[in-house]
Protein backbone atom coordinates (compact mmCIF):
# COMPACT_ATOMS: atom_id res chain seq x y z
CA UNK A 1 0.00 0.00 0.00
CA UNK A 2 1.20 3.45 -0.43
CA UNK A 3 1.36 6.07 1.94
CA UNK A 4 2.21 9.77 2.57
CA UNK A 5 3.82 11.40 5.57
CA UNK A 6 3.56 15.36 5.51
CA UNK A 7 5.08 16.05 9.28
CA UNK A 8 4.86 19.91 8.56
CA UNK A 9 1.30 21.03 9.53
CA UNK A 10 2.19 24.89 9.32
CA UNK A 11 4.65 26.83 7.99
CA UNK A 12 5.72 30.40 7.52
CA UNK A 13 7.63 32.28 5.14
CA UNK A 14 8.80 35.95 4.36
CA UNK A 15 7.61 36.88 0.97
CA UNK A 16 10.09 36.74 -1.41
CA UNK A 17 11.72 34.18 0.37
CA UNK A 18 12.15 30.28 -0.58
CA UNK A 19 10.50 27.66 1.42
CA UNK A 20 10.20 23.56 1.59
CA UNK A 21 7.56 21.44 2.35
CA UNK A 22 8.10 18.01 3.32
CA UNK A 23 6.74 14.89 1.72
CA UNK A 24 8.02 11.24 2.16
CA UNK A 25 6.41 8.49 1.03
CA UNK A 26 6.35 4.56 1.39
CA UNK A 27 5.41 2.07 -2.01
CA UNK A 28 5.78 -1.14 -3.24
CA UNK A 29 5.39 -0.30 -6.96
CA UNK A 30 8.38 -0.37 -8.70
CA UNK A 31 7.32 2.74 -10.81
CA UNK A 32 5.35 5.30 -9.63
CA UNK A 33 4.21 9.12 -9.70
CA UNK A 34 3.95 11.84 -7.37
CA UNK A 35 2.24 14.90 -7.61
CA UNK A 36 1.84 17.91 -5.51
CA UNK A 37 -1.94 20.12 -5.14
CA UNK A 38 -2.38 23.57 -3.86
CA UNK A 39 -5.81 24.31 -2.63
CA UNK A 40 -6.29 27.87 -1.56
CA UNK A 41 -8.97 29.30 1.66
CA UNK A 42 -11.58 28.95 -1.83
CA UNK A 43 -11.09 25.12 -1.65
CA UNK A 44 -10.32 24.05 -5.22
CA UNK A 45 -7.52 21.95 -5.99
CA UNK A 46 -4.94 23.12 -8.12
CA UNK A 47 -2.38 20.67 -9.57
CA UNK A 48 0.73 22.56 -8.96
CA UNK A 49 3.87 19.93 -10.52
CA UNK A 50 4.59 15.96 -11.31
CA UNK A 51 7.80 13.82 -10.62
CA UNK A 52 7.73 10.22 -11.53
CA UNK A 53 10.31 7.94 -9.90
CA UNK A 54 12.18 7.13 -13.11
CA UNK A 55 12.17 10.96 -14.46
CA UNK A 56 15.72 11.43 -15.13
CA UNK A 57 15.43 15.31 -13.25
CA UNK A 58 13.60 16.86 -10.96
CA UNK A 59 10.70 18.54 -12.20
CA UNK A 60 10.71 22.17 -12.32
CA UNK A 61 7.43 24.53 -13.35
CA UNK A 62 7.80 27.86 -12.61
CA UNK A 63 8.84 28.88 -8.84
CA UNK A 64 8.08 25.69 -7.77
CA UNK A 65 10.25 22.94 -8.02
CA UNK A 66 10.97 19.18 -6.60
CA UNK A 67 13.58 17.99 -5.08
CA UNK A 68 13.17 14.45 -5.61
CA UNK A 69 15.23 12.16 -3.35
CA UNK A 70 14.56 8.54 -4.42
CA UNK A 71 16.60 6.69 -1.61
CA UNK A 72 15.18 8.75 0.93
CA UNK A 73 11.95 8.32 -0.51
CA UNK A 74 11.23 12.12 -0.23
CA UNK A 75 9.75 14.10 -2.35
CA UNK A 76 10.33 17.81 -1.05
CA UNK A 77 8.26 20.62 -2.69
CA UNK A 78 10.47 24.18 -2.80
CA UNK A 79 8.75 27.11 -3.54
CA UNK A 80 10.95 29.98 -4.74
CA UNK A 81 10.36 34.10 -4.18
CA UNK A 82 7.28 33.31 -2.20
CA UNK A 83 4.24 35.47 -2.49
CA UNK A 84 1.30 36.24 -0.75
CA UNK A 85 -0.76 34.48 -2.77
CA UNK A 86 1.08 31.39 -1.87
CA UNK A 87 -0.45 31.35 1.35
CA UNK A 88 -2.92 28.03 1.12
CA UNK A 89 -2.67 24.28 1.98
CA UNK A 90 -0.59 22.03 0.25
CA UNK A 91 -0.70 18.39 -0.53
CA UNK A 92 1.31 15.66 -1.55
CA UNK A 93 0.12 13.32 -3.46
CA UNK A 94 1.04 9.32 -4.81
CA UNK A 95 -0.60 7.76 -7.42
CA UNK A 96 -2.47 4.32 -6.32
CA UNK A 97 -2.17 1.61 -9.04
CA UNK A 98 -4.43 -0.58 -6.73
CA UNK A 99 -6.89 1.58 -7.07
CA UNK A 100 -7.52 2.54 -10.57
CA UNK A 101 -4.55 5.22 -10.02
CA UNK A 102 -6.34 7.49 -7.70
CA UNK A 103 -4.49 9.29 -5.36
CA UNK A 104 -3.49 8.97 -2.21
CA UNK A 105 -3.15 12.44 -0.17
CA UNK A 106 -0.79 13.25 2.81
CA UNK A 107 -2.46 15.22 5.40
CA UNK A 108 -1.17 18.38 4.16
CA UNK A 109 0.84 21.57 4.66
CA UNK A 110 -0.25 24.87 5.73
CA UNK A 111 1.71 27.64 4.60
CA UNK A 112 1.57 31.02 5.51
CA UNK A 113 3.60 33.86 3.69
CA UNK A 114 3.92 37.15 5.50
CA UNK A 115 4.86 40.50 4.31
CA UNK B 1 -14.67 23.81 -21.76
CA UNK B 2 -16.19 23.57 -18.30
CA UNK B 3 -13.87 20.84 -16.72
CA UNK B 4 -15.20 18.83 -14.02
CA UNK B 5 -18.23 20.53 -12.38
CA UNK B 6 -20.39 19.36 -9.74
CA UNK B 7 -23.96 20.25 -8.52
CA UNK B 8 -24.73 21.27 -5.50
CA UNK B 9 -22.44 23.20 -4.26
CA UNK B 10 -23.88 22.86 -0.65
CA UNK B 11 -26.20 21.34 0.94
CA UNK B 12 -27.43 20.33 4.55
CA UNK B 13 -29.21 16.92 5.23
CA UNK B 14 -31.10 15.63 8.08
CA UNK B 15 -30.11 12.15 9.35
CA UNK B 16 -31.59 9.60 7.51
CA UNK B 17 -31.96 11.66 4.38
CA UNK B 18 -30.47 10.64 1.06
CA UNK B 19 -29.35 12.81 -1.80
CA UNK B 20 -27.06 12.40 -5.26
CA UNK B 21 -24.47 14.41 -6.36
CA UNK B 22 -23.40 14.90 -9.99
CA UNK B 23 -20.43 14.89 -11.39
CA UNK B 24 -19.70 16.55 -14.77
CA UNK B 25 -17.26 16.45 -17.38
CA UNK B 26 -16.04 17.68 -20.53
CA UNK B 27 -13.01 16.37 -21.14
CA UNK B 28 -13.86 13.08 -22.04
CA UNK B 29 -11.33 11.20 -19.25
CA UNK B 30 -12.10 7.69 -18.81
CA UNK B 31 -10.88 7.65 -15.11
CA UNK B 32 -13.26 9.68 -12.26
CA UNK B 33 -13.14 9.26 -8.38
CA UNK B 34 -15.36 10.52 -5.38
CA UNK B 35 -12.86 12.06 -2.74
CA UNK B 36 -14.34 13.11 0.89
CA UNK B 37 -11.77 15.72 2.96
CA UNK B 38 -12.50 16.59 6.56
CA UNK B 39 -10.73 19.26 8.85
CA UNK B 40 -7.06 18.41 9.18
CA UNK B 41 -7.08 15.18 6.82
CA UNK B 42 -5.83 14.77 2.95
CA UNK B 43 -8.51 13.15 0.66
CA UNK B 44 -9.52 10.37 0.62
CA UNK B 45 -11.38 8.03 -1.91
CA UNK B 46 -14.69 6.85 -1.69
CA UNK B 47 -15.17 5.16 -4.82
CA UNK B 48 -13.60 5.71 -8.84
CA UNK B 49 -14.63 4.35 -12.26
CA UNK B 50 -12.07 3.27 -14.74
CA UNK B 51 -14.88 3.65 -17.42
CA UNK B 52 -18.73 3.95 -18.49
CA UNK B 53 -20.50 1.45 -16.80
CA UNK B 54 -17.50 0.37 -14.31
CA UNK B 55 -17.22 1.48 -10.57
CA UNK B 56 -14.88 -0.30 -7.52
CA UNK B 57 -14.64 0.48 -4.53
CA UNK B 58 -12.21 2.84 -2.68
CA UNK B 59 -10.49 3.63 0.97
CA UNK B 60 -13.51 4.80 2.99
CA UNK B 61 -16.93 3.29 0.42
CA UNK B 62 -19.26 2.39 3.88
CA UNK B 63 -22.35 4.25 3.44
CA UNK B 64 -22.04 5.45 -0.13
CA UNK B 65 -22.99 4.30 -3.34
CA UNK B 66 -22.32 5.58 -7.16
CA UNK B 67 -23.17 4.45 -10.57
CA UNK B 68 -21.34 5.74 -13.67
CA UNK B 69 -24.01 5.22 -16.78
CA UNK B 70 -22.70 7.88 -19.26
CA UNK B 71 -18.67 8.33 -19.54
CA UNK B 72 -18.98 12.07 -18.84
CA UNK B 73 -20.92 11.28 -15.27
CA UNK B 74 -20.13 10.03 -12.35
CA UNK B 75 -23.42 9.94 -9.70
CA UNK B 76 -22.53 9.85 -5.64
CA UNK B 77 -25.60 9.15 -3.37
CA UNK B 78 -26.20 8.61 -0.14
CA UNK B 79 -28.98 6.19 0.85
CA UNK B 80 -29.32 6.92 4.73
CA UNK B 81 -26.96 10.06 5.51
CA UNK B 82 -25.36 10.03 9.44
CA UNK B 83 -23.43 13.21 10.87
CA UNK B 84 -20.47 11.09 10.11
CA UNK B 85 -20.93 11.67 6.24
CA UNK B 86 -20.48 16.01 7.06
CA UNK B 87 -17.67 16.42 5.26
CA UNK B 88 -16.36 18.40 1.69
CA UNK B 89 -16.72 15.97 -1.21
CA UNK B 90 -14.65 16.62 -4.25
CA UNK B 91 -14.74 14.77 -7.77
CA UNK B 92 -11.94 14.21 -9.81
CA UNK B 93 -11.09 12.81 -13.10
CA UNK B 94 -8.21 12.03 -15.49
CA UNK B 95 -7.34 10.94 -19.44
CA UNK B 96 -4.77 8.60 -18.44
CA UNK B 97 -4.16 5.55 -16.37
CA UNK B 98 -0.27 5.32 -17.58
CA UNK B 99 2.56 7.25 -14.86
CA UNK B 100 2.93 10.61 -16.04
CA UNK B 101 1.76 14.18 -15.98
CA UNK B 102 -0.99 13.39 -18.14
CA UNK B 103 -2.33 11.41 -15.25
CA UNK B 104 -3.13 15.34 -13.30
CA UNK B 105 -6.27 14.43 -11.65
CA UNK B 106 -8.50 17.62 -12.37
CA UNK B 107 -10.50 18.53 -9.90
CA UNK B 108 -14.42 20.03 -9.22
CA UNK B 109 -15.16 22.58 -6.82
CA UNK B 110 -16.45 20.65 -4.31
CA UNK B 111 -19.42 19.87 -2.65
CA UNK B 112 -19.90 20.93 0.94
CA UNK B 113 -22.21 18.68 2.70
CA UNK B 114 -23.59 18.86 6.46
CA UNK B 115 -25.77 16.32 7.94
CA UNK B 116 -27.53 16.84 11.32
Amino acid sequence: AQKITQTQPGMFVQEKEAVTLDCTYDTSDPSYGLFWYKQPSSGEMIFLIYQGSYDQQNATEGRYSLNFQKARKSANLVISASQLGDSAMYFCAILNSNSGYALNFGKGTSLLVTP
Amino acid sequence: NAGVTQTPKFRVLKTGQSMTLLCAQDMNHEYMYWYRQDPGMGLRLIHYSVGEGTTAKGEVPDGYNVSRLKKQNFLLGLESAAPSQTSVYFCASSYSPYLGADNEQFFGPGTRLTVL
